[in-house]
């Protein structure tokens, strides 16, 4: 049964590029939440989607944006990188309806320079 | 403003004995609370949970303490392995969004644990 699965592991960008991370949700999930964990903090919501739509937002700026696809895989997106933006991006899946907890992907570790 | 703190950033604790990891939240509002542990380069994984309709809650050697009116709340782990070894990090939410799985985690900073042997 595979865990949530996030790609690419690391990344480097430069000030003012965009980037787009990926995430799988576990089997059997319909939800994904990303998260930014900035170093020495705990992870911080950025928003939430189910069936294809952003469900909740946190406190993060238009620049972050994201996407669900039918097979409930999403896609987070930074325009405009910023020297602030250099974090570990994690990815949680759960079930809408369930109340299940979240269960965590590793995290993408992006670096912006 | 912070409405998760985990005042503790570091705690050491000898092998068999207990660990006493603490968590204070502001928001009133929150009614379900969780303790995800994280090894480096790993994802946080979810250890225990615990309702606001509840001031206890145990599973194995973890056992998670609410309680609401001073707005605390800590996890309990004995006996204390090195494998335990890990940040800890308390999580709370408000669950009356739209849906029982709509909520949205609000994390303290974490404190690491060093069990040793």
């Amino acid at each position: 049964d595979a865990g949530v699965t996030q790609s690419p592991t690391h990344l480097i960008k430069t000030r003012g590029q965009q980037v787009t991370l990926r995430c799988s949700p576990k089997s059997g999930h319909d939800t994904v939440s990303w998260y930014q964990q900035a170093l020495g903090q705990g992870p911080q919501f950025i928003f939430q989607y189910y069936e294809e739509e952003e469900r909740q937002r946190g406190n993060f700026p238009d620049r972050f944006s994201g996407h669900q696809f039918p097979n409930y895989s999403s896609e987070l997106n930074v325009n405009a990188l910023l020297l602030g933006d250099s974090a570990l991006y994690l990815c949680a899946s759960s079930l809408f309806w369930g109340g299940s907890p979240l269960h965590f992907g590793n995290g993408t570790r992006l670096t912006v320079t | 403003d912070q409405q998760v703190k985990q005042n503790s950033p570091s705690l050491s604790v000898q092998e068999g004995r207990i660990s006493i990891l603490n968590c204070d939240y502001t928001n009133s509002m929150f009614d379900y609370f969780l303790w995800y542990k994280k090894y480096p380069a790993e994802g946080p994984t979810f250890l225990i949970s615990i309702s606001s309709i509840k001031d206890k809650n145990e599973d194995g050697r973890f056992t998670v303490f609410l309680n609401k009116s001073a707005k605390h709340l800590s996890l309990h782990i004995v006996p204390s392995q090195p494998g335990d070894s890990a940040v800890y990090f308390c999580a709370a939410s408000a669950r009356s969004g739209s849906g029982a799985g709509s909520y949205q985690l609000t994390f303290g900073k974490g404190t690491k644990l060093s069990v040793i042997p």
